[in-house]
């Protein structure tokens, strides 16, 4: 059974970082890309951060490029997001999930994790 | 970016119906491989997005045959027919043929 499990989101002040962690079991994490996506609270849903099955290419959108990283321990089935420079409107539930390729689908989606941005 | 625009925003049903969503895209979404690269997701209240739909018409692993897909270049359906209970949430249509991936902005069915 795929699962993925999120953590390491909480309260964090405006401007400072927050690292979130996916731990993934149940199929071969390494032949799969990844990605993270988002849900502000009582709104639709947002793409984060695509990475490759290698780690070696990534793709984000322009909301938070610079800001944000996205990358991968295949020896440990984890994904991560690095989240700098944070704003209040990063504020919503972060999901990690399993992509079908660059241009695919997200098949499996953990149970997500809530950041909130505030001082 | 690739817009996608979805209708209804609200769409009341009555149990055992059938009920068309909509989602349209600002350009096709035929990909430079000849794939369409368009999906439908349920979110039920409290959970988490379930693939229903994989490339237009494919259903996912364990969705059952009253949901149907059609559509092609930009203009695409989600069919839901003998509605039940399980089935109410909010639906969202997702393109991932051109970067940034762009979702649609959700339709919420529920009960009449």
């Amino acid at each position: 059974e795929v699962q993925l499990v999120e953590s390491g989101g909480g309260l964090v002040q405006p401007g400072r970082s927050l690292k979130l962690s996916c731990a993934a079991s149940g199929f071969t994490f390494s032949n799969y890309y990844m990605a993270w996506v988002r849900q502000a609270p009582k709104k639709g849903l947002e793409w984060v951060a695509t990475i490759s099955t290698s780690g070696s290419r990534t793709y984000y959108p322009d909301s938070v490029k610079g800001r944000f990283t996205i990358s991968r321990d295949n020896a440990k089935s984890s994904l991560y997001l690095q989240m700098n420079s944070l704003k209040s409107e990063d504020t919503a539930t972060y999901y990690c999930a399993r992509q079908r390729g660059s241009s695919g689908n997200f098949d499996y989606w953990g149970q997500g994790v809530m950041v909130t941005v505030s001082s | 970016d690739v817009l996608m625009t979805q209708t209804p925003v609200s769409l009341p049903v009555s149990l055992g119906g059938q009920v068309s969503i909509s989602c349209r895209s600002s350009q096709s979404l035929v990909h430079s491989d000849g794939n369409t690269y368009l999906h439908w997701y349920l979110q039920k209240p409290g959970q988490s997005p379930q693939l229903l739909i994989y490339r237009v018409s494919n259903r996912f692993s364990g969705v059952p045959d009253r949901f149907s897909g059609s559509g092609s270049g930009t203009d695409f359906t989600l069919k839901i027919s003998r509605v039940e209970p399980e089935d109410l949430g909010v639906y969202y249509c997702l393109q991932s043929t051109h970067f940034p991936l762009t979702f649609g902005s959700g339709t919420k069915l529920e009960i009449k």
